[in-house]
């Protein structure tokens, strides 16, 4: 299968920005997205991004996305106590698979 | 609208017992769906996938094995559990076509002891 890695912690203090990083190898990904995981639920998506843009932003949420670099990031801006959860990245390729990172954990510290 | 449902939630069971594990997806027709398991302090792994009506892909060579017996259901199962089976399975379900989101089950933490 496809590597998709993030680092698995991340601690930041409320009202600070969070930037969460994700590498992926497949270069024929056509979206990418990041999911959240609360403790001891399912994984909601958060936002996704189509591989030619470069950026969209979602409120609080921006993502970067640099393909060249095999490269995606999540900034949350002015992160609260209830952004800390698990951050997962994932990627789609064709045939319908997707491979998701090993997910980060994201503490806000009040 | 769509939803998703895992049961049981939560499960324990002996080493060598069997294992079945059920979700069903309402509001939808041929849907792609998803089995994956998340260990303790680790990510997403994919086990098995499938894009219709007994048709599974799997992942990774393992104890376990999937069936989709109808469009809507797709099962988790196990002749004999292995103690490294324990972890959170997650089901999840996209839409067929290009671009296809998944949404996430509420997950069932099982428990080998």
């Amino acid at each position: 299968g496809e590597d998709v890695e993030q680092s698995l912690f991340l601690s930041v203090r409320e009202g600070d920005s969070s930037v969460i990083n994700c590498t992926y190898t497949d270069s024929s990904s056509t979206y990418l997205y990041w999911y959240k995981q609360e403790p001891g639920a399912g994984l909601q998506l958060l936002t996704y991004i189509f591989s030619n843009m470069d950026m969209k932003q979602d409120q609080r949420l921006t993502v970067l996305l640099n393909k060249k670099d095999k490269h995606l990031s999540l900034r949350i801006a002015d992160t609260q106590t209830g952004d800390s959860a698990i951050y997962f990245c994932a990627e789609r390729t064709t045939g319908n698979q997707f491979y998701f990172g090993t997910g980060t954990s994201l503490t806000v510290i009040p | 609208s769509q939803t998703i449902h895992q049961w049981p939630a939560t499960l324990v069971q002996p080493v060598g017992s069997p294992l079945s594990l059920e979700c069903t997806v309402e509001g939808t027709s041929n849907p792609n769906l998803y089995w994956y398991r998340q260990a303790a302090g680790r990510g997403l792994q994919l086990l098995f996938y499938s894009v219709g009506i007994g048709q599974i892909s799997s992942e990774v060579p393992q104890n376990l094995s999937a069936s989709r017996p109808q469009d809507r259901q797709f099962i988790l199962s196990s002749k004999k559990l292995l103690l490294s089976d324990s972890g959170f399975y997650l089901c999840a379900w996209s839409k067929q076509g290009f671009y296809n989101e998944q949404f996430f089950g509420p997950g069932t933490r099982l428990t080998v002891l």
